[in-house]
């Protein structure tokens, strides 16, 4: 299966910083990647759906000024979390879609900490 | 809209079988995945079904009646590894590879 790579897997900032965190296909090219965020013990929500060469799609709730997201790419997007707070800290998944039967492939996750 | 329910937690015994459930109520329907999540990792396919009918493989099946709106994952002769979380998720008709996913099943495998 294709992979996908983030980075970086835990990051510890303090409150107000910005974070980046990276998406890369590595051996595929992606017109589309999505970012998801995970609470604990909960499932996925997607936060917005990442298209290159053009403005992210934002879900329902999700702050466009706050999660920044960026797919200069075929390979790579990222997304700033600006100004992070507490309330930010979470596991933000991405994943790429795949050809056929449009499966996606997700990356191995970013373990975000806000003190 | 999209809704997907399947239950919160399960647990089951080593080398039995079981079975997990997921209803969605859709606006449109492009294909049902099932994906495996253990904790702190991200999610990993499964399955895919978007005809009714079964899909097996290896000790994984999955379901999918599209009138009835459900779909079950089945897995057999559990092992100890298996204990992870099971995510249900339906792709919408014309929303390319966007997928949404139900709250996910934790299932718990004891000795």
């Amino acid at each position: 299966g294709a992979v996908v790579s983030q980075h970086p897997s835990r990051v510890i900032c303090k409150s107000g910083t910005s974070v980046k965190i990276e998406c890369r296909s590595l051996d595929f090219q992606a017109t589309t990647m999505f970012w998801y965020r995970q609470f604990p013990k909960q499932s996925l929500m997607l936060m917005a759906t990442s298209n290159e060469g053009s403005k992210a799609t934002y879900e329902q709730g999700v702050e466009k000024d706050k999660f920044l997201i960026n797919h200069a790419s075929l390979t790579l997007s990222t997304l700033t979390v600006t100004s992070a707070h507490p309330e930010d800290s979470s596991f933000y998944i991405c994943s790429a879609g795949g050809q056929g039967s449009g499966e996606q492939f997700f990356g191995p996750g970013t373990r975000l900490t806000v003190l | 809209g999209q809704n997907i329910d399947q239950p919160t937690e399960m647990t089951a015994t080593e080398g039995a079988i079981v079975q997990i459930n997921c209803t969605y109520q859709t606006s449109g329907f492009n294909g049902l995945f099932w994906y495996q999540q253990h904790a702190g990792e991200a999610p990993t396919f499964l399955s895919y079904n978007v005809l009714d009918g079964l899909e097996e493989k290896g000790r994984f099946s999955s379901f999918l009646s599209r009138s009835k709106g459900y779909s079950y994952l089945l897995l057999k002769e559990l092992q100890m590894k298996d204990s992870a979380s099971y995510l249900c998720a339906v792709r919408p008709y014309n929303a390319g590879n966007m997928l949404t996913f139900g709250g996910g099943t934790r299932l718990m495998v004891k000795p």
